[in-house]
Protein backbone atom coordinates (compact mmCIF):
# COMPACT_ATOMS: atom_id res chain seq x y z
CA UNK A 1 0.00 0.00 0.00
CA UNK A 2 1.23 3.87 -0.27
CA UNK A 3 0.71 4.51 3.62
CA UNK A 4 3.48 7.38 4.95
CA UNK A 5 2.95 7.03 8.48
CA UNK A 6 3.81 10.06 11.18
CA UNK A 7 3.14 10.94 14.72
CA UNK A 8 0.08 13.82 14.88
CA UNK A 9 2.04 16.21 17.44
CA UNK A 10 5.06 16.67 19.37
CA UNK A 11 5.66 19.54 21.98
CA UNK A 12 8.96 20.40 22.42
CA UNK A 13 10.70 23.64 24.60
CA UNK A 14 12.62 26.31 22.92
CA UNK A 15 16.26 25.61 22.74
CA UNK A 16 15.83 21.55 22.64
CA UNK A 17 16.08 19.22 19.77
CA UNK A 18 12.92 18.04 17.54
CA UNK A 19 12.68 14.83 16.27
CA UNK A 20 10.12 14.07 13.63
CA UNK A 21 9.86 10.67 12.32
CA UNK A 22 8.17 9.20 9.54
CA UNK A 23 7.83 5.06 7.96
CA UNK A 24 7.89 4.87 4.00
CA UNK A 25 6.37 1.83 2.10
CA UNK A 26 8.17 2.21 -1.49
CA UNK A 27 11.60 0.89 -1.39
CA UNK A 28 11.97 1.97 -5.27
CA UNK A 29 11.98 5.80 -3.93
CA UNK A 30 15.08 7.52 -5.05
CA UNK A 31 14.74 10.47 -3.15
CA UNK A 32 12.60 11.31 0.31
CA UNK A 33 11.49 14.88 1.09
CA UNK A 34 10.65 16.76 4.36
CA UNK A 35 8.05 19.94 4.01
CA UNK A 36 7.14 22.43 6.30
CA UNK A 37 3.72 24.16 6.31
CA UNK A 38 3.47 27.20 9.04
CA UNK A 39 -0.62 27.98 9.45
CA UNK A 40 -2.69 29.04 6.29
CA UNK A 41 0.18 28.35 3.62
CA UNK A 42 1.13 26.76 1.37
CA UNK A 43 3.73 23.89 2.02
CA UNK A 44 8.15 24.92 1.87
CA UNK A 45 10.52 22.18 0.64
CA UNK A 46 12.82 21.77 3.44
CA UNK A 47 15.39 19.25 2.61
CA UNK A 48 15.80 16.09 0.73
CA UNK A 49 17.74 13.04 1.13
CA UNK A 50 19.11 10.47 -1.48
CA UNK A 51 18.15 7.00 -1.02
CA UNK A 52 22.07 5.88 -1.16
CA UNK A 53 22.33 7.81 1.50
CA UNK A 54 22.27 7.37 5.35
CA UNK A 55 22.68 10.80 6.68
CA UNK A 56 21.91 14.62 5.43
CA UNK A 57 22.76 17.56 7.34
CA UNK A 58 21.64 20.97 6.33
CA UNK A 59 22.72 23.94 9.22
CA UNK A 60 19.99 22.83 11.97
CA UNK A 61 18.30 19.92 10.10
CA UNK A 62 19.82 16.73 9.89
CA UNK A 63 17.75 14.08 7.98
CA UNK A 64 18.10 9.82 9.12
CA UNK A 65 17.41 7.32 6.32
CA UNK A 66 17.00 3.51 7.50
CA UNK A 67 16.20 2.17 4.73
CA UNK A 68 15.94 -1.45 5.96
CA UNK A 69 13.67 -0.07 8.37
CA UNK A 70 11.60 2.07 5.73
CA UNK A 71 11.62 4.73 8.55
CA UNK A 72 12.87 8.67 7.88
CA UNK A 73 13.37 11.27 10.82
CA UNK A 74 14.10 14.41 10.92
CA UNK A 75 15.72 16.31 13.73
CA UNK A 76 15.87 20.03 14.35
CA UNK A 77 18.50 21.39 17.00
CA UNK A 78 18.03 24.34 18.74
CA UNK A 79 14.34 24.97 18.10
CA UNK A 80 12.70 27.93 17.92
CA UNK A 81 9.09 29.18 18.47
CA UNK A 82 9.59 29.89 14.63
CA UNK A 83 9.67 26.21 13.84
CA UNK A 84 6.14 25.38 14.96
CA UNK A 85 4.14 24.26 11.76
CA UNK A 86 3.21 20.91 10.51
CA UNK A 87 6.13 19.10 9.22
CA UNK A 88 5.33 16.58 6.09
CA UNK A 89 7.69 13.69 4.93
CA UNK A 90 7.55 12.57 1.40
CA UNK A 91 8.07 9.52 -0.77
CA UNK A 92 8.38 8.58 -4.61
CA UNK A 93 5.89 6.64 -6.32
CA UNK A 94 7.93 5.90 -8.59
CA UNK A 95 5.60 3.92 -10.50
CA UNK A 96 3.23 6.87 -11.41
CA UNK A 97 5.65 10.04 -11.05
CA UNK A 98 3.91 11.71 -8.16
CA UNK A 99 4.72 11.79 -4.24
CA UNK A 100 2.84 10.22 -1.59
CA UNK A 101 2.82 12.28 1.86
CA UNK A 102 2.61 11.75 5.21
CA UNK A 103 -0.21 12.77 7.76
CA UNK A 104 2.20 15.21 8.99
CA UNK A 105 3.68 16.04 12.40
CA UNK A 106 2.17 19.03 14.24
CA UNK A 107 4.97 20.27 15.91
CA UNK A 108 4.50 22.89 18.60
CA UNK A 109 7.24 25.02 20.43
CA UNK A 110 7.01 26.76 23.75
CA UNK A 111 8.87 29.95 25.45
CA UNK B 1 10.22 36.39 -9.37
CA UNK B 2 9.58 32.82 -10.17
CA UNK B 3 7.04 31.28 -8.57
CA UNK B 4 3.54 29.67 -8.28
CA UNK B 5 0.28 31.93 -7.50
CA UNK B 6 -3.30 30.45 -6.67
CA UNK B 7 -6.42 32.80 -6.80
CA UNK B 8 -7.77 33.97 -4.62
CA UNK B 9 -7.25 33.12 -1.16
CA UNK B 10 -10.36 32.70 0.38
CA UNK B 11 -13.47 31.63 -1.72
CA UNK B 12 -16.63 31.65 -0.66
CA UNK B 13 -19.66 29.43 -2.84
CA UNK B 14 -23.44 28.34 -2.52
CA UNK B 15 -24.07 24.84 -2.49
CA UNK B 16 -24.81 23.16 -6.24
CA UNK B 17 -22.54 25.70 -7.80
CA UNK B 18 -19.67 24.75 -9.57
CA UNK B 19 -16.01 27.07 -9.21
CA UNK B 20 -12.94 27.28 -10.60
CA UNK B 21 -9.66 27.50 -8.41
CA UNK B 22 -6.35 29.42 -10.64
CA UNK B 23 -3.21 28.10 -10.36
CA UNK B 24 -0.32 29.56 -12.47
CA UNK B 25 3.55 28.92 -12.59
CA UNK B 26 6.39 31.03 -14.14
CA UNK B 27 9.08 28.38 -12.96
CA UNK B 28 8.91 26.43 -16.54
CA UNK B 29 7.84 23.08 -14.91
CA UNK B 30 6.34 20.58 -16.98
CA UNK B 31 4.29 19.04 -14.04
CA UNK B 32 1.22 20.19 -12.29
CA UNK B 33 -0.51 18.82 -9.18
CA UNK B 34 -3.79 19.61 -7.61
CA UNK B 35 -3.85 18.74 -3.83
CA UNK B 36 -6.86 18.69 -1.03
CA UNK B 37 -5.78 19.54 2.80
CA UNK B 38 -8.88 18.72 5.58
CA UNK B 39 -7.83 19.92 9.26
CA UNK B 40 -5.63 17.65 10.89
CA UNK B 41 -4.81 15.75 7.61
CA UNK B 42 -2.38 15.09 5.05
CA UNK B 43 -2.69 15.77 1.25
CA UNK B 44 -4.45 14.04 -1.51
CA UNK B 45 -4.16 14.05 -4.73
CA UNK B 46 -7.09 15.14 -7.17
CA UNK B 47 -5.29 15.46 -9.94
CA UNK B 48 -1.85 16.03 -12.09
CA UNK B 49 -0.80 16.39 -15.22
CA UNK B 50 2.63 15.63 -16.98
CA UNK B 51 2.42 17.64 -20.03
CA UNK B 52 0.19 20.66 -21.86
CA UNK B 53 -2.88 18.92 -22.97
CA UNK B 54 -2.57 15.79 -20.61
CA UNK B 55 -3.41 14.75 -17.27
CA UNK B 56 -3.94 11.77 -14.64
CA UNK B 57 -6.95 11.52 -11.67
CA UNK B 58 -5.26 11.17 -8.57
CA UNK B 59 -6.33 9.41 -5.31
CA UNK B 60 -9.65 11.06 -5.03
CA UNK B 61 -10.54 12.97 -8.58
CA UNK B 62 -14.32 12.65 -8.20
CA UNK B 63 -16.51 15.83 -8.72
CA UNK B 64 -13.69 17.55 -9.53
CA UNK B 65 -12.27 18.75 -13.07
CA UNK B 66 -8.28 19.85 -14.49
CA UNK B 67 -7.65 21.22 -17.64
CA UNK B 68 -4.31 21.81 -18.88
CA UNK B 69 -3.88 24.09 -22.20
CA UNK B 70 -0.72 25.83 -21.62
CA UNK B 71 1.93 24.62 -19.53
CA UNK B 72 1.89 27.90 -16.81
CA UNK B 73 -1.38 27.10 -16.09
CA UNK B 74 -3.71 24.06 -14.44
CA UNK B 75 -7.02 25.06 -13.49
CA UNK B 76 -9.11 23.13 -11.19
CA UNK B 77 -13.02 23.00 -11.37
CA UNK B 78 -14.46 21.81 -8.27
CA UNK B 79 -18.16 20.64 -9.11
CA UNK B 80 -21.39 20.74 -8.01
CA UNK B 81 -21.31 16.79 -7.81
CA UNK B 82 -18.14 17.28 -5.10
CA UNK B 83 -20.12 16.07 -1.63
CA UNK B 84 -17.75 18.02 0.60
CA UNK B 85 -16.20 20.73 -1.26
CA UNK B 86 -14.98 23.13 1.39
CA UNK B 87 -11.23 22.49 2.09
CA UNK B 88 -7.85 23.61 1.29
CA UNK B 89 -7.10 23.42 -2.11
CA UNK B 90 -3.12 23.36 -3.08
CA UNK B 91 -1.41 23.54 -6.54
CA UNK B 92 2.41 22.34 -7.18
CA UNK B 93 4.71 21.86 -9.71
CA UNK B 94 7.57 20.01 -10.70
CA UNK B 95 10.01 19.84 -13.19
CA UNK B 96 9.65 17.11 -16.11
CA UNK B 97 11.59 13.47 -14.52
CA UNK B 98 11.72 14.97 -10.84
CA UNK B 99 9.31 14.79 -7.97
CA UNK B 100 10.46 17.66 -6.16
CA UNK B 101 7.22 19.84 -5.85
CA UNK B 102 7.19 23.70 -5.05
CA UNK B 103 3.71 24.54 -3.87
CA UNK B 104 1.46 27.79 -4.32
CA UNK B 105 -0.47 29.48 -1.22
CA UNK B 106 -2.87 27.60 -1.35
CA UNK B 107 -6.96 28.65 -2.10
CA UNK B 108 -9.38 28.43 1.17
CA UNK B 109 -12.82 27.09 -0.54
CA UNK B 110 -15.70 27.77 1.62
CA UNK B 111 -18.90 25.89 0.30
CA UNK B 112 -22.72 26.88 2.35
Amino acid sequence: GEDVEQSLFLSVREGDSSVINCTYTDSSSTYLYWYKQEPGAGLQLLTYIFSNMDMKQDQRLTVLLNKKDKHLSLRIADTQTGDSAIYFCAEENTGFQKLVFGTGTRLLVSP
Amino acid sequence: DGGITQSPKYLFRKEGQNVTLSCEQNLNHDAMYWYRQDPGQGLRLIYYSQIVNDFQKGDIAEGYSVSREKKESFPLTVTSAQKNPTAFYLCASSREGAYEQYFGPGTRLTVT
